[in-house]
């Protein structure tokens, strides 16, 4: 059974703090894993893709993945207002199906 | 650049009327595509998969439909809508190893 799990929240910050979002999974076989954020009432927007053991840092954000723990987690350096939304974690093990998380819901507080 | 249309943006419908949505998608050929449900507050949930013309796997056996009559055209359907119904319909397609969304229908049946 492959799953995803995410802490629902909501996660508060106070603005320019940073925020981490973290993310389970269930199989170790994964291969891909992706971060998405998702504003109220929109569809969802890839902001980061992780494959391999380590960090990956792009901006304000970094992804870090520790597949021996099963877990990935999302970083957000100086959080903004901007910044408040859902974000899913997605997981991709072989086969064409993506796994998602039900989400966590951040909140920037100015 | 690829982009992917979804329409309509929002339809509200009664219960036991038909549904038709429309996904297409721009700047690629052949591409993987999905029908995802997303209810009010609830994570994301995969409807179909195509990955290819009329080539459809479904994971939710309800009174959905899917269909791919052209290579970037995925097409949900419904003979006839249940309240259970209403949510937010993403349309995505897959790339190389991520997934991107369109921006979706909103659909609330009455």
């Amino acid at each position: 059974q492959k799953e995803v799990e995410q802490n629902s929240g909501p996660l508060s910050v106070p603005e320019g703090a940073i925020a981490s979002l973290n993310c389970t999974y269930s199989d170790r076989g994964s291969q891909s894993f992706f971060w998405y954020r998702q504003y109220s009432g929109k569809s969802p927007e890839l902001i980061m893709s992780i494959y391999s053991n380590g960090d990956k840092e792009d901006g304000r954000f970094t992804a870090q993945l520790n597949k021996a723990s099963q877990y990935v987690s999302l970083l957000i350096r100086d959080s903004q207002p901007s910044d408040s939304a859902t974000y899913l974690c997605a997981v991709k093990w072989d086969g064409n199906q993506f796994y998602f998380g039900t989400g966590t819901s951040l909140t920037v507080i100015p | 650049s690829q982009t992917i249309h979804q329409w309509p943006a929002t339809l509200v419908q009664p219960v036991g009327s038909p549904l038709s949505l429309e996904c297409t998608v721009e700047g690629t050929s052949n591409p993987n595509l999905y029908w995802y449900r997303q209810a009010a507050g609830r994570g994301l949930q995969l409807l179909f998969y195509s990955v290819g013309i009329g080539q459809i796997s479904s994971e939710v056996p309800q009174n959905l439909s899917a269909s791919r009559p052209q290579d970037r055209q995925f097409i949900l359907s419904s003979k006839k809508l249940l309240l259970s119904d209403s949510g937010f319909y993403l349309c995505a397609w897959r790339g190389a190893y991520e997934q991107y969304f369109g921006p979706g229908t909103r659909l609330t049946v009455t």
